[in-house]
């Protein structure tokens, strides 16, 4: 099984600056067909989860410019750029290589 | 606008079956896979499986033994059986849509999936 870990577990961060997520997993997401299975979600407080980008990298519809993915292989970061106060939530890594797995999240609140 | 609505009993009994139903508006349940997730309280995310229109399913390897997802298409739902709860299966159950988001190599059929859409979600709470 695929084993996703994500640090750290909480971010105080100040409106306007920049903050960064780190996931990592067990082993390498790249699938053999030269694409890697990773997604990020966001779960902002009383709301269901939503996709924030797939594929390591690609941000999923109506997802701000300021939301960016990166990494390869078995280390992956979701930064983001001037923060805002509605960016506060849980954030999750998910890999979809093996069946599924979440990373335990990582909550990002306002300083 | 696509929703997704989760219904089912919010109070199950220890040993008993769990049993929610997805119903999906704005779309059809056709040509798609469509999955279950849950949030126990105080803990992350956690996967459960999907499943797609003709029936087929993946599940959890750790809740594999216990759980069983099925589909209607007359009435666009899906539905969660749960079987032999306890306390660890208290949780808030979400519904989603496994989207096609990316055509891989230009193949044919072969697209990279996420879960783009989820209900509102649920809670269900197993105690006696």
């Amino acid at each position: 099984d695929i084993v996703v870990t994500q640090s750290p577990l909480s971010l105080p961060v100040t409106p306007g600056e920049s903050a960064s997520i780190s996931c990592r997993s067990s082993q390498s997401l790249l699938h053999s067909n030269g694409y890697t299975y990773l997604d990020w979600y966001l779960q902002k407080p009383g709301q269901s989860p939503q996709l924030l980008i797939y594929m390591g990298s690609n941000r999923a519809s109506g997802v701000p410019d300021r939301f960016s993915g990166s990494g390869s292989g078995t280390d992956f970061t979701l930064t983001i750029n001037r923060v805002e106060a509605e960016d506060v939530g849980v954030y999750y890594c998910m890999q979809s290589l093996q069946s599924r797995s979440f990373g335990g999240g990582t909550k990002v609140e306002i300083k | 606008q696509v929703q997704l609505q989760e219904s089912g009993p919010g109070l199950v009994k220890p040993s008993e079956t769990l049993s929610l139903t997805c119903t999906v508006s704005g779309d059809s349940i056709n040509g798609h896979y469509w999955g279950w997730i849950r949030l126990p309280p105080g803990k992350g995310l956690e996967w459960i499986g999907y499943i797609h229109y003709t029936g087929q399913t993946n599940y959890n390897p750790s809740l594999k033994s216990r759980v069983t997802f099925s589909v209607d298409t007359s009435k666009d739902q899906f539905s969660l059986e749960l079987t032999s709860v306890t306390a660890a299966d208290t949780a808030v159950y979400y519904c989603a849509r496994v989207s096609r988001l990316l055509n891989l190599l230009n193949i044919p059929n072969y697209y990279y999936h996420a879960m783009d859409v989820w209900g509102q979600g649920t809670t269900v709470t197993v105690s006696s």
